[in-house]
């Protein structure tokens, strides 16, 4: 299966700052998604990154809060912007595994906390 | 839209099997997920089902579709202390070739005794 690197894995950030987060695959893939997962909480998609297009991005998240690049088609960054303490999650980016498998491989996640 | 709901904890005993249950509501979805997360880490995929099969098997993990019902398990024999986390249930409509976006259950956390 695809492996995907993604960091930071956390940060402690003062609210008004940005964090970019970065998601780096093994293999070329077509679409990356970005998710949060807010504390004791399921999973919710922010958006679908396509590399050569902007981002498809969910009911209730928006491009002004968090840009999405998809520079290549490994490579993908979420940045979390003018944040808040409601911003405090873990947030996951994914990609579709190899040809012929239908699983979805998740990066490790980056927990932020902002204070 | 779609609606994705699991139990939110199971206790079983070391040695003894789980079973985790989920139900969906979206009867378009074309695959079923089962995902692994233990404190503090990613996602871990355990396994998948195509909705046109009713069982699959794979090592101590079994999962059972119930098309009709839109119901999914997952059941795990022998249920060690390292299986100790929160499992999710996720379900997409992935075309042939296109994938798609997952959506997530709200979790069972499953904690396991000795």
């Amino acid at each position: 299966s695809a492996v995907i690197s993604q960091k930071p894995s956390r940060d402690i950030c003062q609210r008004g700052t940005s964090l970019t987060i970065q998601c780096q695959v093994d293999s070329q893939v077509t679409m990356m998604f970005w998710y949060r997962q807010q504390p004791g909480q399921s999973l919710t998609l922010i958006a679908t990154a396509n590399q050569g297009s902007e981002a498809t991005y969910e009911s209730g998240f928006v491009i002004d809060k968090f840009p999405i690049s998809r520079p290549n088609l490994t490579f993908s960054t979420l940045t979390v912007s003018n944040m808040s303490p409601e911003d405090s999650s873990i947030y996951l980016c994914s990609a579709p595994d190899r040809l012929g498998n239908y699983g979805y491989t998740f990066g490790s996640g980056t927990r932020l906390t902002v204070v | 839209g779609e609606d994705v709901e699991q139990s939110l904890f199971l206790s079983v005993r070391e040695g003894d099997s789980s079973v985790i249950n989920c139900t969906y509501t979206d009867s378009s979805s074309t695959y079923l997920y089962w995902y692994k997360q233990e404190p503090g880490a990613g996602l871990q995929l355990l396994t998948y089902i195509f909705s046109n099969m009713d069982m699959k098997q794979d090592q101590r993990l079994t999962v059972l579709l119930n098309k009709k019902d839109k119901h999914l398990s997952l059941r795990i024999a022998d249920t060690q202390t390292g299986d100790s986390a929160i499992y999710f249930c996720a379900e997409s409509r992935d075309l042939t070739g296109t994938a798609s976006k997952l959506t997530f259950g709200t979790g069972t956390r499953l904690q396991v005794t000795l």
